[in-house]
């Protein structure tokens, strides 16, 4: 079966740090990766998707990356974060090619300082 | 994508049938409707998905107007286990994305 890591569950940065979240599934090969983040009380907001390596596609203009290095990684990156970068940030991932049935990570919840 | 309305907060008593409604009169033929649930601090949870027939799996049970222009998610036998956010999305077939708007918040009240 199908599982999906986030690491790590929570992180408390300063403002102006570096930020690096890592997200990889287990059990599928070529899925959609996903990066979305949800704010305190406010709804999900997709970051990022990516349909293969290197392939990655941005839906919010913010001071977040994303890279996948390898099938079944995904990283969320910053240089210098802001205190609105706070919030949950959701990995998911979904059969390639679907995209409908998106099966999520636990989640890291971030507070920047 | 189309636009879905859903009710801001509904709520039931445990053991008896909730049925959740979402509007998305602006479907167009080649779009779904999916139904998503988050339960407080946790990711969204996949429930089910239809295009025009009504869709039946072990979480629910979802059934779509003739026009398609709402739909109506079941559960059957709510749980507390059930209170969760609820979203109704609707999603071209070929699309890669979900757009997840505000949800209901459903209560199973003990």
């Amino acid at each position: 079966s199908q599982t999906i890591h986030q690491w790590p569950a929570t992180l408390v940065q300063p403002v102006g740090s570096p930020l690096s979240l890592e997200c990889t599934v287990e059990g599928t090969s070529n899925p959609n990766l996903y990066w979305y983040r949800q704010a305190a009380g406010r709804g999900l907001q997709l970051l990022f998707y990516s349909v293969g390596i290197g392939q990655i596609s941005s839906e919010v203009p913010q001071n977040l990356s994303a890279s996948r290095p390898q099938d079944r990684q995904f990283i969320l990156s910053s240089k210098k974060l802001l205190l609105s970068d706070s919030g949950f940030y959701l990995c998911a991932w979904s059969v390639s090619r679907t995209g409908g049935e998106q099966y999520f990570g636990p989640g890291t919840r971030l507070t920047v300082t | 994508d189309a636009k879905t309305t859903q009710p801001t907060s509904m709520d039931c008593a445990e053991g008896r049938a909730a049925n959740l409604p979402c509007n998305h009169s602006t479907i167009s033929g080649n779009e779904y409707v999916y139904w998503y649930r988050q339960i407080h601090s946790q990711g969204p949870q996949y429930i089910i998905h239809g295009l025009k027939n009504n869709e039946t799996n072990e979480m629910a049970s979802l059934i779509i107007t003739e026009d398609r222009k709402s739909s109506t998610l079941i559960l059957p036998h709510a749980t507390l286990r059930d209170t969760a956010v609820y979203y109704c999305i609707v999603r071209h077939y070929a699309g890669n994305m979900l757009t997840f708007g505000g949800g209901t918040r459903f209560i199973v009240k003990p």
